[in-house]
C-alpha cells in the first residue's frame, strides 16, 4: 500500500535561519501533497499544498517542491520565527482519479520543528 | 462556518471498557475519515466514510473498532473492550466530494478525541 516516509523526525534551527523537511511517497499514482501543522494540543492545519501537475508553490515563507520522477517532495520554511515551532506532516494522496477525491491520504510520521532564540 | 467537532475532547476509561468517539464534520461534506495518532508516532489511517458508505477500511486495527456515520452525517467510532494500546488520539477529518481540479481535496481535521485506556 501507499507509504510516506518523512525527514528528520526532531529539527532545530535558529530563529531567521531556514528548515527544510523532506518526504518520499512509494505510490507514483499520487497525485496531491498536502502539509500539516500541528501546534501542541492543537488540531492539525493545512499550511500548503501541492497537486502533481506543479513542481514548485510559494506561500509567503513557506515553499513546497516536488519532484515526481524521484518521488520526493519537500518542505522550506524561510526566515523561522518562533511561532513556527510545530510538529509537521507531509502527506500523499493516492492514485485514482484526478478529479475524485476518494482515495485516502496517508501521513508522514511528523518533524518536530523547534525555533532557538 | 462550523468546523469538524469531535466529542469528548478527553476520556479515560479501563481496559474492558467500552468507549464511544463522535464526529460531526462540516455541513456538506461527503468525506469523513478517522485517524489516530500515537503518541510521537504519524497519523495513521482508520477508516474512510463517502456519505453513509465505507470507502475504505483497511486501517481499522481489529474488530474490537465500529464505525458507523448512520444518514451520512456525523460519525461514531467505537471501542469495545479497550485494550491499552487502544491509548492516543483520535482525530476525524471531513472535505467536500471531488468535482474538479481544485474541490475535494482540502482535509479539515477536528480538535481530536484523547482516549486513555488505564
Amino acid at each position: 500500500g501507499e507509504n510516506v516516509e518523512q525527514h528528520p523526525s526532531t529539527l532545530s534551527v535558529q530563529e531567521g535561519d531556514s528548515a527544510v523537511i523532506k518526504c518520499t511517497y512509494s505510490d507514483s499514482a499520487s497525485n496531491y501533497f498536502p502539509w500539516y501543522k500541528q501546534e501542541l494540543g492543537k488540531r492539525p492545519q493545512l499550511i500548503i499544498d501541492i497537486r502533481s501537475n506543479v513542481g514548485e508553490k510559494k506561500d509567503q515563507r513557506i515553499a513546497v517542491t516536488l519532484n515526481k520522477t524521484a518521488k520526493h517532495f519537500s518542505l522550506h520554511i524561510t526566515e523561522t520565527q518562533p511561532e513556527d515551532s510545530a510538529v509537521y506532516f507531509c502527506a500523499a494522496r493516492g492514485g485514482g482519479s484526478f478529479y475524485s477525491s476518494a482515495s485516502k491520504i496517508i501521513f508522514g510520521s511528523g518533524t518536530r520543528l523547534s525555533i532557538r532564540p | 462556518e462550523a468546523g469538524v467537532t469531535q466529542f469528548p475532547s478527553h476520556s479515560v476509561i479501563e481496559k474492558g471498557q467500552t468507549v464511544t468517539l463522535r464526529c460531526d464534520p462540516i455541513s456538506g461534506h461527503d468525506n469523513l475519515y478517522w485517524y489516530r495518532r500515537v503518541m510521537g508516532k504519524e497519523i495513521k489511517f482508520l477508516l474512510h466514510f463517502v456519505k453513509e458508505s465505507k470507502q475504505d477500511e483497511s486501517g481499522m486495527p481489529n474488530n474490537r473498532f465500529l464505525a458507523e456515520r448512520t444518514g451520512g452525517t456525523y460519525s461514531t467510532l467505537k471501542v469495545q473492550p479497550a485494550e491499552l494500546e487502544d491509548s492516543g488520539v483520535y482525530f476525524c477529518a471531513s472535505s467536500q466530494a471531488g468535482t474538479g481540479i481544485y474541490s475535494g481535496n482540502t482535509i479539515y481535521f477536528g480538535e481530536g478525541s484523547w482516549l486513555t485506556v488505564v
